[in-house]
């Protein structure tokens, strides 16, 4: 059984700081890794894709992938009360045709 | 910027009802998928689709369930017998290319079935 794995949350970070999110996965055939957005009630929306070891960095987000130790982290760096949202991880399995496997969100508050 | 919408945004129906959940994906994309979200749950794929057919279903996605792509723009869902535990967001998404490729979500539509 492939796993997604994050930590629920909420992780409460102050305006301004660094917001680490980690998410771990089951499966080394792996290709392919999301980060998605979720506002309460409302769609995923994505923030970041990641697809080969390393940093990759868009604004003030950072995405990390490491596949040997199977995870993958997004950072967010000048944390914005905006930024307060649900942060879904998603894989694309190798042997697997597009579909996307989710992680349960880690909430993240960003107090001012 | 382009982007998926979907119809209804919310749709009350009876337990054993038909219901179709409507989507216009992004115009140049060629791959389409189908995912719900019960409240509070993860986000879980149904279906892939492209090129007319489906490409891969999950186990969720049984014989209730259909999807069409009845004309050039929109991508239909529909549930054949709704039951109470198909209640749920139904978010449809769209991508350029297959496997890996970003996918983009549509609104979403809230089904409650009563």
């Amino acid at each position: 059984q492939k796993e997604v794995e994050q930590n629920s949350g909420p992780l409460s970070v102050p305006e301004g700081a660094i917001a680490s999110l980690n998410c771990t996965y089951s499966d080394r055939v792996s290709q392919s890794f999301f980060w998605y957005r979720q506002y309460s009630g409302k769609s995923p929306e994505l923030i970041m894709s990641i697809y080969s070891n390393g940093d990759k960095e868009d604004g003030r987000f950072t995405a990390q992938l490491n596949k040997a130790s199977q995870y993958v982290s997004l950072l967010i760096r000048d944390s914005q009360p905006s930024d307060s949202a649900t942060y879904l991880c998603a894989v694309n399995w190798g042997d697997s045709w597009g579909k996307l496997q989710f992680g349960a969100g880690t909430q993240v508050v960003v107090t001012p | 910027e382009p982007e998926v919408t979907q119809t209804p945004s919310h749709q009350v129906t009876q337990m054993g009802q038909e219901v179709i959940l409507r989507c216009v994906p992004i115009s140049n994309h060629l791959y389409f998928y189908w995912y719900r979200q019960i409240l509070g749950q993860k986000v879980e794929f149904l279906v892939s689709f492209y090129n007319n057919e489906i490409s891969e279903k999950s186990e969720i996605f049984d014989d209730q369930f259909s999807v069409e792509r009845p004309d050039g723009s929109n991508f239909t869902l529909k549930i054949r017998s709704t039951k109470l535990e198909d209640s749920a967001m139904y978010f449809c998404a769209s991508s350029g290319t297959s496997g890996g490729n970003e996918q983009f979500f549509g609104p979403g539509t809230r089904l409650t079935v009563l």
